[in-house]
Formats: C-alpha cells, structure tokens, sequence
C-alpha cells in the first residue's frame, strides 16, 4: 500500500521566491496534516484539513504561509516570499478522521532550504 | 493542554539487548491516545505503536512494547533484542480523543545501537 507522498523531497530556494510543497494522502484516509520541524522548536503543526475543509490554521506562522486541498488526494503548502527561517523539514500527514486517537501516518518529508 | 517530557536526550544500548525509552505525559482528558514514533537519519517519521488510555493490556508490536502506567501518567517504550537498524530518534506523543488531531510530540530521544 501507499503511504503518504509528498514532493519534493529536497527544495533550495533564494530568499523572496515562492515554495510549493505537495501532499498525496493515504488513499481513504479523510484528514490531512501540514508539520514543521525544525531543531529549536521540534515538531510543530501548522494546519489540518478533514474532508478537504480546512480546520484549525491556527499554527500557521504568518501570511505568506498557506495551505490548499483542493481534492481528496491532493494539498498543496505555499510559502511567498520565503525567507531563510522557514528552512526546516516540512511534514504532511494523513489519518482516517480527526478523532484524536486516530493514527497520524506521516509522509518521508520535504526539506527545504532558503538561502 | 497536553505535555510530553521524554527526559533521555541520548541513550545506548548494546544490540541483542532490550532498552527502554522513558515518556511522561500530561493531560486533563479522560480518553486519549499515546503514540510512539520513529525517525532514522533518513529523515521520515515512521509509526511504531498506539496505547489507548482506555486499553486493559499494554500494547505490542513486534519488538515493540508499550509499558503504560496510567495513574502515573507513563508510557514507555520497549524495544526488545536491538539492532542496529533501530538507531534513530523516537518520539512519544499524544492526542486527545476530543483534540481534532493536535497530536502533541516530546523532545525525542536519541538511541544508539552499539555493535
């Protein structure tokens, strides 16, 4: 089976240009999460999805972040412009509902570098 | 709010034997779920092992256990006859049943396996 794909997995990026990083989910599997890790703050969840409807964005660090699921097996993570402290390893993961014991599978990650 | 404190940054252990990785956590619900994760130098994060804080027996996985203790708020990892693959960093974390998928991690801890 499938797990979660993201693409790409590396992205070096210039300060100001815009970072798409991409999601597929687990096929069936109705919730989405976006993470960020990153040495000094650790694994950080940024948004989630269920049922393709955003649903907390809460810790979605400022406006140039943000976040599409324009399908179920589909979502997009958009940083303009970036800057060199969104260097991090971004995370999606995907669960069969939002129910908290629900296991979160995770994607291999996308590691992105702004210089 | 939810806390996980996982007080080993690194721990060794020779292969063949069995280490425990310590995880305490903090929470005011009644029902949630413990979870364990696994991260090698490649980067991904990989589920190991799921204790729901209703469950009547520890869970198990393999080489993986999980030795809850529920009035003291525990939940520690057992893995049994370790290899050198099992290298990585591991971390504990929970979710709420009620939390919408706000899976909260710990610091992580770093095992290495000796040969």
């Amino acid at each position: 089976d499938a797990g979660v794909i993201q693409s790409p997995r590396h992205e070096v990026t210039e300060m100001g240009q815009e970072v798409t990083l991409r999601c597929k989910p687990i096929s069936g599997h109705n919730s989405l999460f976006w993470y960020r890790q990153t040495m000094m703050r650790g694994l950080e969840l940024l948004i989630y999805f269920n049922n393709n409807v955003p649903i907390d964005d809460s810790g979605m660090p400022e406006d140039r972040f943000s976040a599409k699921m324009p399908n179920a097996s589909f979502s997009t993570l958009k940083i303009q412009p970036s800057e060199p402290r969104d260097s991090a390893v971004y995370f999606c993961a995907s669960s069969l509902s939002v129910v908290g014991t629900d296991t979160q599978y995770f994607g291999p990650g996308t590691r992105l570098t702004v210089l | 709010a939810q806390k996980i404190t996982q007080t080993q940054p690194g721990m060794f252990v020779q292969e063949k034997e069995a280490v425990t990785l310590d995880c305490t956590y903090d929470t005011s619900d009644p029902s949630y779920g413990l979870f364990w994760y696994k991260q090698p130098s490649s980067g991904e994060m990989i589920f190991l092992i799921y204790q729901g804080s209703y469950d009547q027996q520890n869970a198990t996985e393999g080489r993986y256990s999980l030795n809850f203790q529920k009035a003291r708020k525990s939940a520690n990892l057992v893995i049994s006859a370790s290899q050198l693959g099992d290298s990585a960093m591991y971390f504990c974390a929970i979710s709420p049943e009620r939390s919408q998928g706000n899976l909260i991690f710990g610091k992580g801890t770093k095992l290495s396996v000796k040969p």
